[in-house]
């Protein structure tokens, strides 16, 4: 079975522009998570959605925006993006809410010049 | 707030030595605890989780991890180390009721030498 699948792997945006990244879970999971990690940190929690809807959020700005699709893949949209905003992006799929262990996608590195 | 600690950022060893992963943990209560491993270009991996069943959890590839309550530690140890160890390894705490907000550590990197 395949396993979390991200796209794209990496991705160059400058100041101000918005992008989109893209979650497909393990088939069968309803779960997905997002997470940023900056470079030389570990992960940080953004969102988790379950059956389409929000079911957590991290300390991120409101610039931060996600969605699940009746599929259960998922998008993260970043408006307005900062210098900061660089990392990489991981999400993170479950197969029931409140589930404990979460199987990781490679994740997107994202850069921001 | 519950949080974990990672003592050291890296950690060198040689190839057949024993490999030491040290972290705390701060929670009032007993925590849900993990160790994923990252490969450069790879999602994390888990490597072992605690729940309060046993004291001494063993993991994937040759680790295992000893829960000490009275020293609020979670170190990762493998008696003997192999080269495709190298890697990034992030202890984690799950915050009660967050049963999918992992809270991760800052990583120790360890790297294996011939």
């Amino acid at each position: 079975d395949a396993g979390v699948t991200q796209s794209p792997t990496h991705l160059i945006k400058t100041r101000g522009q918005h992008v989109t990244l893209r979650c497909s879970p393990i088939s069968g999971h309803k779960s997905v998570s997002w997470y940023q990690q900056v470079l030389g940190q570990g992960p940080q929690f953004i969102f988790q959605y379950y059956e389409k809807e929000e079911r957590g959020r991290g300390n991120f700005p409101d610039r931060f925006s996600a969605r699940q699709f009746p599929n259960y893949s998922s998008e993260l949209n970043v408006n307005a993006l900062l210098l900061g905003d660089s990392a990489l992006y991981l999400c993170a799929s479950t197969k029931r809410d409140r589930e404990e262990t979460q199987y990781f996608g490679p994740g997107t590195r994202l850069l921001v010049l | 707030a519950q949080s974990v600690t990672q003592l050291d950022s890296h950690v060198s060893v040689s190839e057949g030595t024993p490999v030491l992963l040290r972290c705390n943990y701060s929670s009032s209560y007993s925590p849900s605890l993990f160790w994923y491993v990252q490969h450069p270009n790879k999602g994390l991996q888990l490597l072992l989780k605690y729940t309060s069943a046993a004291t001494l959890v063993k993991g994937i590839n040759g680790f295992e991890a000893e829960f000490k309550k009275s020293e609020t530690s979670f170190h990762l140890t493998k008696p003997s180390a192999h080269m495709s160890d190298a890697a990034e390894y992030f202890c984690v705490v799950i915050p009660l009721g967050g049963y999918n907000k992992l809270i991760f550590g800052a990583g120790t990197r360890l790297a294996v030498h011939p």
